[in-house]
């Protein structure tokens, strides 16, 4: 069985410091995995994805991640914070069907 | 609609009530899935359409829920006779490649949600 554990619920770092979500998983199979966001009373938002092909993946306004097979990690990571960035982060997983599993959330503070 | 609609946005209902939430979904995207989220944690499959039918509904939690999509579009959870523990945010979200090809999947796109609370 897949699952997707996320192991901090709450970051809080200063804006301009770096970002380190971390996310563990857990499969039987190679999984696509993903970075959701949710500000508040928003939907989710893909950030990016990894699906077999490059172990560093590039997302949208500045993050990355990178697939670690060996530590079945796939941790996010932006160099430098913004306001902006403050929301939930959710990592997640999919083994090849139709059932995408969550994990618990990162609740990200940016201190100005 | 450009994304994914749901409505209502907000719903407050008395314990034992009917309660209904709507999702519209992303024009030609076949696949549609609910999911809901308690405070404080991450969304939980709930159920997942392909077209017009229910290809897997293990995620609902008991036979008070229940959801269609009768027209392969729009779709419909309901859920009966509500409970305080039903209190939660409803999540909808299309794709249009639900199905691994090589490992290979889709992205999700999420509506804002429907926030049921039962008092």
């Amino acid at each position: 069985a897949q699952s997707v554990t996320q192991l901090d619920s709450h970051v809080s770092v200063s804006e301009g410091t770096p970002v380190l979500l971390r996310c563990n998983y857990s499969s039987s199979y190679s999984p696509s995995l993903f970075w959701y966001v949710q500000h508040p009373n928003k939907g989710l938002q893909l950030l990016l994805k990894y699906t077999s092909a490059a172990t560093l993946v590039k997302g949208i306004n500045g993050f990355e991640a990178e697939f670690k097979k060996s530590e079945t990690s796939f941790h996010l990571t932006k160099p430098s914070a913004h306001m902006s960035d403050a929301a939930e982060y959710f990592c997640a997983s999919n083994t090849g069907g139709f059932k995408t599993i969550f994990g618990a959330g990162t609740r990200l503070f940016v201190k100005a | 609609g450009a994304g994914v609609s749901q409505t209502p946005s907000n719903k407050v209902t008395e314990k034992g009530k009917y309660v209904e939430l709507r999702c519209d979904p992303i024009s030609g995207h076949t696949a549609l899935y609910w999911y809901r989220q308690s405070l404080g944690q991450g969304p939980e499959f709930l159920i997942y359409f392909q077209g017009t039918g229910a290809a897997d509904d293990s995620g609902l939690p008991n036979d008070r829920f229940f959801a269609v999509r009768p027209e392969g579009s729009v779709s419909t959870l309901k859920i009966q006779r509500t409970e305080r523990g039903d209190s939660a945010m409803y999540l909808c979200a299309s794709s249009y490649d639900p199905v691994a090809v090589g490992g290979i999947t889709g992205e999700l796109f999420f509506g804002e949600g429907s926030r049921l609370t039962v008092l």
